[in-house]
């Protein structure tokens, strides 16, 4: 876990601006996801991306959008900031394993969201 | 929907005493409970799963059951040190890549 890497950590936008949020997975992973964290909730699901292909999606707008490079890194992109978009925004690198094929995953250290 | 409920969400415990976290999910699908540990600032750790042909796993003072027929799992910590405090998180999986998480459980162990 400790090789899931976010940039930038903290940010701070105004309402409106754009924001792209960037993570490097762990070696070897090729899946990466996404979560958004709301101060006193858990994490929630935004995106996952296997192979460079979006293959999941959560009860998020158009306005969050996200891509898979080559290299297995990730961009996570937010347009219109509105103030509910602070949070932290963690990136999850992802190896299915084991016989049941789960996906067990790894959380970066996360980017903190600040929309005044 | 999919949804994970999680009790208790404060637990305060004596240092030594054990603590418990229930959880009980909704899709009879979740093949997969993964557990994390989130520091203050920090991201979130995983600390110990169970897969649903486990009925049980135990790793030094961590212990996590599951009963796929309630759809219930729940973390035990025994011996509870002040380094335990933090706030605790289930989670079911599918199968897929998707989470569904639990709202926590903010445990502080009191010396």
């Amino acid at each position: 876990d400790a090789g899931v890497t976010q940039s930038p950590t903290h940010l701070i936008k105004t309402r409106g601006q754009h924001v792209t949020l960037r993570c490097s997975p762990i070696s070897g992973h090729k899946s990466v996801s996404w979560y958004q964290q709301v101060l006193g909730q858990g994490p929630q699901f935004i995106f996952q991306y296997y192979e460079k292909e979006e293959r999941g999606r959560g009860n998020f707008p158009d306005r969050f959008s996200a891509r898979q490079f080559p290299n297995y890194s990730s961009e996570l992109n937010v347009n219109a900031l509105l103030l509910g978009d602070s949070a932290l925004y963690l990136c999850a690198s992802s190896l299915r394993s084991g016989a049941l094929g789960v996906w067990e995953q790894y959380f970066g250290p996360g980017t903190r969201l600040t929309v005044t | 929907g999919e949804n994970v409920e999680q009790h208790p969400s404060t637990l305060s415990v004596q240092e030594g005493d054990s603590a418990v976290i229930k959880c009980t999910y909704s899709d009879s699908a979740s093949n997969y409970f993964p557990w994390y540990k989130q520091e203050l600032g920090k991201r979130p750790q995983l600390i110990i799963d169970i897969r649903s042909n486990v009925g049980e796993k135990k790793d030094q003072r961590i212990a996590v059951t599951l009963n796929k027929t309630a759809k219930h799992f729940s973390l035990h910590i025994t011996e509870t040190q002040p380094e335990d405090s933090a706030v605790y998180f289930c989670a079911a999986s599918g199968g897929t890549y998707k989470y569904i998480f639990g709202t926590g459980t903010r445990l502080k162990v009191l010396a």
